[in-house]
């Protein structure tokens, strides 16, 4: 099921290095969010945006960033201020309040 | 705040026998509740949410706002349920901050032949 896209599928990373997740959709979706996903934890919330150019902070926003110049496009840098970024991390869109969030395939990231 | 628990990381049982996977919460007011479920190699979808009151590939939940509950169920388990299952509630509004999904921490559910 296309709509969400997520790229690059696996990424990895230099200690000291920034790197951004891309994450792309065709459904004219207005909210978007990533979550990070680690075995045990669950889903949990990092930034998430309900229009262009406006992004809020989730539970677990320290050592990231995003930016929504785009409707269609959230990407999420994450910093290197960020101490344990290997994860699997997750993006989703919503259209509104009615309909469930449609999620992405996932980007799992590595530290080497 | 609102906080979703799934009491279990890993339910195993035979196939064909009873699956009840456990979900509670805490929200001060009326959430809308969902399951969603992740397949191996697979993205995570949804599998039902409580306003729909409908049965999904034989699963069904009720939401219980008596015990806060949300418990998924199916009578008759097949190794393709074989999954990670995760409840997730959201707020009952949607006003900027209060669309966003709570998870919980999810269950493995194995389904043995």
């Amino acid at each position: 099921d296309g709509g969400i896209t997520q790229s690059p599928k696996y990424l990895f990373r230099k200690e000291g290095q920034n790197v951004t997740l891309s994450c792309e959709q065709n459904l004219n979706h207005d909210a978007m969010y990533w979550y990070r996903q680690d075995p045990g934890q669950g889903l949990r919330l990092i930034y998430y945006s309900q229009i262009v150019n406006d992004f809020q902070k989730g539970d677990i926003a320290e050592g990231y960033s995003v930016s929504r110049e785009k409707k269609e496009s959230f990407p999420l840098t994450v910093t290197s201020a960020q101490k344990n970024p290997t994860a699997f991390y997750l993006c989703a869109s919503l259209q509104n309040s009615n309909q469930p969030q449609h999620f992405g395939d996932g980007t799992r990231l590595s530290i080497l | 705040a609102q906080r979703v628990t799934q009491p279990e990381k890993l339910l195993s049982v035979f196939k064909g026998a009873p699956v009840e996977l456990k979900c509670n919460y805490s929200y001060s007011g009326s959430p809308e509740l969902f399951w969603y479920v992740q397949y191996s190699r697979q993205r995570l979808q949804l599998l039902l949410r409580h306003i729909s009151r409908e049965s999904i590939k034989g699963f069904t939940a009720d939401l219980n706002k008596g015990e806060t509950s949300f418990h998924l169920k199916k009578p008759f388990a097949q190794e393709e349920d074989s999954a990670m299952y995760y409840c997730a509630l959201r707020a009952e509004t949607f006003t900027g901050a209060n669309s966003k999904l709570t998870f919980g921490k999810g269950i493995t559910l194995s389904v043995r032949p």
